[in-house]
């Protein structure tokens, strides 16, 4: 079954920069049509859209936080890594990796979430 | 604020119907993307509810159900349990000249009587 787990720092520090892994198995994605996206929350506020990579290294990113996003991938390692530049304390969420349901607009598979804080 | 509006709020009895309303725009559900829906129970990861406006992934009660005109969506829950009790988000796909991107709704919070 497909599975995605996130993992990074739990605080970072204003002005830094934040990686963030989503190790993930039950699919590949070197697969045709497939897809992974990042998704973040802020406590008590709604789910946001960050970036998205398909499987032929095409990316996607949110129009309004483009300039400080990467979204990156390791086919052999079965993970995906997200960069986020220049945090700010707006930036504190739940950051969620999530399968986009093959060739289609959704997020099917959802990782349980890493709660980053950022605060110096 | 959300590109997807939705009320804040719903509230039902058990064994009562509920609908939630998640309105767009001529760029996301009015250009003909789907609209998929999320169940967000308190604590957890967001769960696929509805896909492709009205299609329920295996193991989702037939409780729920889906559909969308226009520039609008509709999540409807009958029977409301205990369990129901979650947030609700709605999602497309939007195509401004800003660039392609997932939009999410701001959410709508159901409240079991």
């Amino acid at each position: 079954q497909i599975t995605l787990k996130e993992s990074g720092p739990t605080l970072v520090k204003p002005t830094q920069t934040l990686t963030l892994t989503c190790t993930f198995s039950g699919f590949s994605l070197s697969t045709s049509g497939v897809a992974v996206g990042w998704i973040r929350q802020p406590p008590g506020k709604a789910l946001e859209w960050l970036a998205l990579i398909y499987w032929d290294d095409d990316k996607r990113y949110s129009p309004s936080l483009k300039s400080r996003l990467t979204i990156t991938k390791d086919t052999s390692k079965n993970q995906v890594v997200l960069t986020m530049t220049n945090m700010d304390p707006v930036d504190t969420a739940t950051y969620y990796c999530a399968h986009r349901r093959t060739n289609q607009l959704d997020f099917d598979y959802w990782g349980q979430g890493t709660l980053v804080t950022v605060s110096s | 604020q959300s590109v997807l509006t939705q009320p804040p709020s719903v509230s039902g009895a058990p064994g009562q119907r509920v609908t939630i309303s998640c309105t767009g725009s001529s760029s996301n559900i009015g250009a003909g993307y789907d609209v998929h829906w999320y169940q967000q129970l308190p604590g957890t990861a967001p769960k696929l509810l509805i896909y492709g406006n009205s299609n329920r992934p295996s193991g989702v009660p037939d409780r729920f159900s889906g559909s969308k005109s226009g520039t609008s969506a509709s999540l409807a829950i009958t029977g409301l349990q205990a369990e129901d009790e979650a947030d609700y988000y709605c999602q497309s796909y939007d195509s401004s000249l800003s660039g392609p991107n997932w939009v999410f709704g701001g959410g709508t919070k159901l409240t079991v009587l």
